[in-house]
C-alpha cells in the first residue's frame, strides 16, 4: 500500500522558472492538502481540497496554484518561482471526520536561486 | 482562528534521561482534536497519536506517554528513558471543525527538535 506518493523529491529552478509538483493517494481519501516546511516555522497550509472538485486557500497561497485532478491527485504548481519559495513541500491526504489524522507524502525539496 | 505554540525550540537530553515535550493550543472550537508528529532525520512525518478534546485520560505507550489538560490547554509529550532514536523534530497539530465543504484543518506548531546524545 502506497500510501501518498509524491514527485519529484528534489528540485532546483532558477527564478522565473515554472513546475508542478504531483501528489496521489490510494487511501481513497476525500481531503488532499499541500504544506510547506521551513526552518522554525513548522507546517503551513498552502492549499487544500476537501473533496473532488474543490480547492481552498490556507496560510500561505500566494504564488501558487493547484488542481484536484480527480479523487487520487492534487497538483501543487509554480507559475513563476521565486527564491522565497525555497522549502520543503509535503503533500497529505485525510479521511472523513475531524480526529482523522493526515498521512503525508515524503516531501520534495525545492531550491530556487 | 486556532494557533500552536511550542515554546521549546530544541531540547538536548543524554540517552536514558526523561523528556517533555511543551505543546499549549488556543481554539474556540468546542470540539477539536489534538495531535503529535514525529519527524525523524530522514525527513518523512510520522503520526503518533491523536486526542479528542472530551476526553483528557492520559495516554502511554511504551516510553511515550501524552498529558492533555484542558484547564491549561496543553498537550504535553513525555518521552522515558529516551534514546538516540528519539532524536527527531516533533510536532503537536490542532484540528478544528468547519462545516460545509471546506474540510478540516490541521494547524502545525511550529516543532521542537529533540537531541537524544549517547
Amino acid at each position: 500500500n502506497a500510501g501518498v506518493t509524491q514527485t519529484p523529491k528534489f528540485q532546483v529552478l532558477k527564478t522565473g522558472q515554472s513546475m508542478t509538483l504531483q501528489c496521489a493517494q490510494d487511501m481513497n481519501h476525500n481531503s488532499m492538502y499541500w504544506y510547506r516546511q521551513d526552518p522554525g516555522m513548522g507546517l503551513r497550509l498552502i492549499y487544500y481540497s476537501a473533496s473532488e472538485g474543490t480547492t481552498d486557500k490556507g496560510e500561505v497561497p500566494n504564488g501558487y496554484n493547484v488542481s484536484r485532478l480527480n479523487k487520487r491527485e492534487f497538483s501543487l504548481r509554480l507559475e513563476s518561482a521565486a527564491p522565497s519559495q525555497t522549502s520543503v513541500y509535503f503533500c497529505a491526504s485525510r479521511g472523513t471526520g475531524g480526529n482523522s489524522p493526515l498521512h503525508f507524502g515524503n516531501g520534495t525539496r525545492l531550491t530556487v536561486t | 482562528a486556532q494557533k500552536v505554540t511550542q515554546a521549546q525550540t530544541e531540547i538536548s537530553v543524554v540517552e536514558k534521561e526523561d523528556v517533555t515535550l511543551d505543546c499549549v493550543y488556543e481554539t474556540r472550537d468546542t470540539t477539536y482534536y489534538l495531535f503529535w508528529y514525529k519527524q525523524p532525520p530522514s525527513g518523512e512525518l510520522v503520526f503518533l497519536i491523536r486526542r479528542n478534546s472530551f476526553d483528557e485520560q492520559n495516554e502511554i505507550s511504551g516510553r511515550y506517554s501524552w498529558n492533555f489538560q484542558k484547564s491549561t490547554s496543553s498537550f504535553n509529550f513525555t518521552i522515558t528513558a529516551s534514546q538516540v532514536v528519539d532524536s527527531a523534530v516533533y510536532f503537536c497539530a490542532l484540528s478544528e471543525t468547519r462545516r460545509g465543504n471546506a474540510g478540516n484543518m490541521l494547524t502545525f506548531g511550529g516543532g521542537t527538535r529533540l537531541m537524544v546524545k549517547p
